[in-house]
């Protein structure tokens, strides 16, 4: 089955404690982006990545990383997390930037 | 940096009423692609327009597209209570690989 997958689905952790959402997808899909959803805020890109090592930041990138080591891995990293930064994230990948099909979503909650 | 209005935030509307979303850009957008997400669900990809114009229907959904490429909207006839969810407008840079997202517009539907 076509999918993207998300772990953890959820996550609560504390300040200053470094974590990786990791984010796989099985469609042989070139792009690959990061969201994160907050109430009243919609989507906002994060991260994306059009191919393998070619990374770029969206529009609230401070405080992330991400690496695209393999075309179907896309981990999202938090070096030091802070409580600003809870929120639900979304991985997104796409064949050509046209159709997203997104994953499950990661609930993260910073302490 | 590109931005995408979306209203109204909220809509409620009685079981076989019709309801519209409107998004609005500054900038002429090179398409407009449209998403649904489910109360505790991920968006879902709904549609992409391209051209000026354009106008496609799915089922009881009408996707248009302005002329000057700014503009587009969902309408939705006959709703029934399967359509409750946030309806998300999001802009794709193309050659770029940069996602904007509206801030979606919120249905419940009474039935």
């Amino acid at each position: 089955e076509a999918q993207v997958t998300q772990n953890p689905r959820y996550l609560i952790t504390v300040t200053g404690k470094k974590l990786t959402v990791t984010c796989s997808q099985n469609m042989n899909h070139e792009y690959m982006s990061w969201y994160r959803q907050d109430p009243g805020l919609g989507l906002r890109q994060i991260y994306y990545s059009m191919n393998v090592e070619v990374t770029d930041k969206g529009d609230v990138p401070e405080g992330y990383k991400v690496s695209r080591k393999e075309k179907r891995n896309f981990p999202l990293i938090l070096e030091s997390p802070s409580p600003n930064q809870t929120s639900l994230y979304f991985c997104a990948s796409s064949l050509n930037t046209d159709t997203q099909y997104f994953g499950p979503g990661t609930r993260l909650t910073v302490l | 940096g590109q931005q995408v209005m979306q209203i109204p935030q909220y809509q409620h509307v009685q079981e076989g009423e019709d309801f519209t979303t409107y998004c609005n850009s500054s900038t002429t957008l090179s398409n407009i692609q449209w998403y649904k997400q489910r109360p505790g669900g991920h968006p879902v990809f709904l549609i992409q327009l391209v051209k000026s114009g354009e106008v496609k229907k799915q089922k009881r959904l009408t996707f248009q597209f302005g002329e000057a490429k700014k503009n587009s909207s969902l309408h939705i006839t006959a709703t029934q209570t399967t359509d409750v969810g946030t309806y998300f407008c999001a802009a794709h840079n193309t050659n770029a690989g940069k996602s904007t997202f509206g801030d979606g517009t919120t249905l419940t539907v009474k039935p």
